[in-house]
């Protein structure tokens, strides 16, 4: 067990909705990070959180947002969601920013009908 | 944009056999790490190896680097039914990203 938890395990919706993705991360760490998975894509960084500012963004669309909040817990939103945002959203949290080995969630999978 | 590229895509070996994945990147770094993913599960951080490291060991786990050739890799020995899994390399950049590869699939036949 990581001690990463997210929230929901699964999550099933339709084209042109919203969904919030939730993550809780090790007692302790401090920074947290979303990555996409999916099958042609491989493991995409979306952003990273250090004690609530955003410290990075990778390749995170415009239709997606995320924040940390004082409880250092995240949430990504994903608006307007299309077929191919169908994928394994990941949460990992480390103690420090800047290379540190990552704890990593059991994930969400979204699928987009 | 992926940093590491993991070469074979794919392995399967018999147990008690030893596996290797190379992983080849591109721009310089400031560590190495590798991870195993089990099937539809969260990944796991393995080893992390510095660049000024050349070889680092952990239990049956044996990751290289060779920072003139940007590339590393992980040797699983004696593999076990168990070490079936995906592993990734990730590559700790200057600018604190962690960019992670495509993945190699070990399967470990019984």
């Amino acid at each position: 067990d990581s001690g990463v938890t997210q929230t929901p395990k699964h999550l099933i919706t339709a084209t042109g909705q919203r969904v919030t993705l939730r993550c809780s991360p090790r007692s302790g760490d401090l920074s947290v990070y979303w990555y996409q998975q999916s099958l042609d894509q491989g493991l995409q960084f979306l952003i990273q959180y250090y004690n609530g500012e955003e410290r990075a963004k990778g390749n995170i669309l415009e239709r997606f947002s995320a924040q940390q909040f004082p409880d250092l817990h995240s949430e990504l939103n994903l608006s307007s969601l299309e077929l191919g945002d169908s994928a394994l959203y990941f949460c990992a949290s480390s103690v420090r920013e800047g290379n540190s080995p990552l704890h990593f969630g059991n994930g969400t999978r979204l699928t987009v009908t | 944009s992926q940093q590491g590229e993991e070469d074979p895509q794919a392995l399967s070996i018999q147990e008690g056999e030893n596996a290797t994945m190379n992983c080849s990147y591109k721009t310089s770094i400031n560590n190495l790490q590798w991870y195993r993913q089990n099937s539809g599960r969260g990944l796991v951080h393995l080893i992390l190896i510095r660049s000024n490291e050349r070889e680092k060991h952990s239990g049956r786990l044996r990751v290289t680097l060779d920072t003139s050739k940007k590339s590393s890799s992980l040797l699983i020995t004696a593999s076990r039914a168990a070490d079936t899994a995906s592993y990734f390399c990730a590559t700790g950049r200057p600018d604190y990203k962690l960019s992670f590869g495509a993945g190699t699939t070990v399967t470990v036949r019984a």
